[in-house]
């Protein structure tokens, strides 16, 4: 089945503790972003990749980063998390970047 | 102002009645559009694509007047299943890819 997987689907984590959210993809899509999502701003886009070794910053970086080492992985990192990034995050990929974008589940993050 | 803009709603509407929502995008560079669906606590999911020609599939059809830079969802016979928020989005490009959401109209059918 062609998915977006993300995990942990919910995680509650410590001020300051590194973190990681993995993303896979098993549609060969060239393009992966993360978003967050919170109540009253819809998805803003976090960091996206348009191919292997190719990342770009997108509306809301600060605080998060990320890699693309293999085309089908796409992990988002939280170095020292702030109660500011409790949100809820979605990876998503798209063959073309114009065609549309699949979602994972989403993760719900909560910083404490 | 922001990029992409629409009625946040809620739209409270019976079973079998049509409804319009309507979006606005700022960005005159932009260059496809689609519609997503997003059930509570889910993931959004692409419900269509919109073209300037307009586009329809079963109960839905899009529309885009790139001159008024306005998108247009018409749903005809609503369902109880179709309750959810819609999400006008656009996809920039220039340099960069990008999409950028609006901030969801909300739809609630009720019997």
């Amino acid at each position: 089945e062609a998915q977006v997987t993300q995990n942990p689907r919910y995680l509650i984590t410590v001020t300051g503790k590194k973190l990681t959210v993995t993303c896979s993809q098993n549609m060969n899509h060239e393009y992966m972003s993360w978003y967050r999502q919170d109540p009253g701003l819809g998805l803003r886009q976090i960091y996206y990749s348009m191919n292997v070794e190719v990342t770009d910053k997108g509306d809301v970086p600060e605080g998060y980063k990320v890699s693309r080492k293999e085309k089908r992985n796409f992990p988002l990192i939280l170095e020292s998390p702030s109660p500011n990034q409790t949100s809820l995050y979605f990876c998503a990929s798209s063959l073309e970047g114009a065609d549309g974008y699949t979602f994972g589940s989403g993760t719900r993050l909560t910083v404490v | 102002r922001k990029e992409v803009e629409q009625d946040p709603g809620p739209f409270n509407v019976p079973e079998g009645a049509t409804v319009a929502f309507n979006c606005t995008y700022s960005n005159s560079a932009s260059q496809s559009f689609f519609w997503y669906r997003q059930d509570c606590r889910k993931e959004p999911k692409l419900l269509m694509s919109v073209y300037s020609s307009g586009n329809e599939d079963g109960r839905f059809t899009a529309q885009l007047n790139r001159a008024s830079q306005y998108i247009s969802l018409l749903i005809r016979d609503s369902k109880l299943s179709d309750s959810a928020t819609y999400l006008c989005v656009v996809h920039a490009m220039g340099g960069y890819n990008k999409l950028i959401f609006g901030a969801g109209t909300r739809l609630a059918v009720h019997p």
